[in-house]
């Protein structure tokens, strides 16, 4: 499909594991954001990508996270030592490049459950 | 407390009337307003997004921000069962490239 494609949909893991996240974007976008969703709040910031840089990791919550986009279109975020806090929806999403506000496309989403 | 908030609802309402959905928020650096809409399941998508103070309207859809009061809201008229969904609420500095949403406000439409 065109839009952005998220695997796995779903992700069962016990704590301590660790666990990747893939995100293959809209072809052509150059900008590559990941979002965290918890059960019933709004996403919430970790990352973003302007080519194969991550130009904002701000909103990473612990050293626990890590994002790469090593040639500059599908991204992975990992996550070492998983805990239950970490369960949530991961989202990705992309745009053509730099914006001024503007939409995010968005996939649908990596939902990780921490047993 | 968070830069943004928004009612978590739910909101029921019958098909056919008029929704109006609010948030505000606490940072009068935030220059661009956007509402997403989140079927169950799904990923977010973009319903509509105003720079700064003002409206704007799109068919069913009207969008409103007042800067001075740090609010926002979206009104949606003749209701659809359709339009039953989570609405989020986002705002973002100019330049940060990081959206800041609101909780989210599920509503359902009943036939």
């Amino acid at each position: 499909g065109a839009g952005v494609s998220q695997t796995p949909s779903n992700k069962v893991t016990e704590k301590g594991k660790y666990v990747e996240l893939r995100c293959d974007p809209i072809s052509g976008h150059t900008a590559l954001y990941w979002y965290r969703q918890s059960l019933g709040q709004g996403p919430e910031f970790l990352i973003y990508f302007q080519g194969t840089g991550a130009a904002d990791d701000s909103g990473l919550p612990n050293d626990r996270f890590f994002a790469v986009r090593p040639e500059g279109s599908v991204s992975t975020l990992k996550i070492q030592r998983t805990e239950r806090g970490d369960s949530a929806v991961y989202l990705c999403a992309s745009t053509p490049g730099g914006r001024l506000g503007g939409e995010l496309f968005f996939g649908e989403g990596s939902r990780l459950t921490v047993l | 407390q968070k830069e943004v908030e928004q009612d978590p609802g739910p909101l029921s309402v019958p098909e056919g009337a008029i929704v109006s959905l609010n948030c505000t928020y606490s940072n009068s650096a935030f220059q661009y307003f956007m509402w997403y809409r989140q079927y169950s399941r799904k990923g977010p998508e973009l319903l509509m997004y105003t720079y700064s103070s003002g409206n704007k309207e799109d068919g069913r859809f009207t969008a409103q921000v007042d800067k001075s009061s740090k609010y926002i809201s979206l009104f949606i008229r003749d209701s659809q069962p359709s339009d039953s969904a989570t609405y989020l609420c986002a705002t973002e500095t100019q330049g940060a490239q990081k959206l800041v949403f609101g909780q989210g406000t599920r509503l359902t439409i009943n036939p």
